[in-house]
């Protein structure tokens, strides 16, 4: 069972936004900004979208933001495009029995 | 550009080690911390453990304490992860990623090890 609590899955058409939740608790994502988002197509390795919970790194579309309230991270895509079909996770620093956690995953299926 | 370069796939018997590497390249490889993550089939990812190059200290996932070594040679520029007592659920690709303060980039192109009979 992964640390952190994402949708299995979303959907959207293209043009149309989408936001993915990412949820722990007070000792991961509610206690620091340290969240960051990884886009991963099959049979590739994750890819930085998105870091401490709303920058964007040089390279990725403006249309990947990121968001926090309380203990539940998002990110959301906008104006989606059949090339953001992938498994999207997120991950947060956190004090518990290990440094860093992973969500489970969530796969974006672009209609 | 900065790059990491994951050794080959393997194959392994239940009960043996397997040691994957990660050669990085286009940064200073001692300022910053190497991170190995795993996904098994079909699975999300899992973090196993880091080792910033400099200073030689490890974190280890309790999960893999006792099993998982991490080391990093800085003349190659390259980390290793070894790991032991292999059993089928081991099966899985393992990433090598640059800790980049509280983010990971980039990420190996990952490391395919099956454990089977």
């Amino acid at each position: 069972q992964s640390a952190l609590t994402q949708p299995a899955s979303v959907s959207g058409s293209p043009g149309q936004s989408i936001t993915i939740s990412c949820t722990g608790t007070n000792s991961d994502v509610g206690g620091y900004n340290y969240v960051s988002w990884y886009q991963q197509h099959p049979g590739k390795a994750p890819k930085l979208m998105i870091y401490e919970v709303t920058n964007r790194p040089s390279g990725v579309s403006h249309r990947f933001s990121g968001s926090k309230s309380g203990n539940t991270a998002s990110l959301t895509i906008s104006g989606l495009q059949p090339e953001d079909e992938a498994d999207y996770y997120c991950a947060s620093y956190t004090t518990t029995t290990t440094p860093w956690v992973f969500g489970g995953g969530t796969k974006l299926t672009v209609l | 550009q900065v790059q990491l370069v994951q050794s080959g796939a393997e194959v392994k018997k239940p009960g043996s080690s397997v040691k994957v590497s990660c050669k990085a390249s286009g940064y200073t490889f001692s300022s910053y911390s190497i991170s190995w993550v795993r996904q098994a089939p079909g699975q999300g990812l899992e973090w196993m453990g880091g080792i910033i190059p400099r200073f030689g200290t490890t974190n280890y996932a309790q999960k893999f304490q006792g099993r998982v070594t991490i080391t990093a040679d800085e003349s190659t520029t390259t980390t290793y992860m070894e790991l032991s007592s292999l059993r089928s659920e081991d099966t899985a690709i393992y990433y090598c990623a640059r800790l980049k303060t509280w983010w990971f980039d980039p990420w190996g192109q990952g490391t395919l090890v099956t454990v089977s009979s």
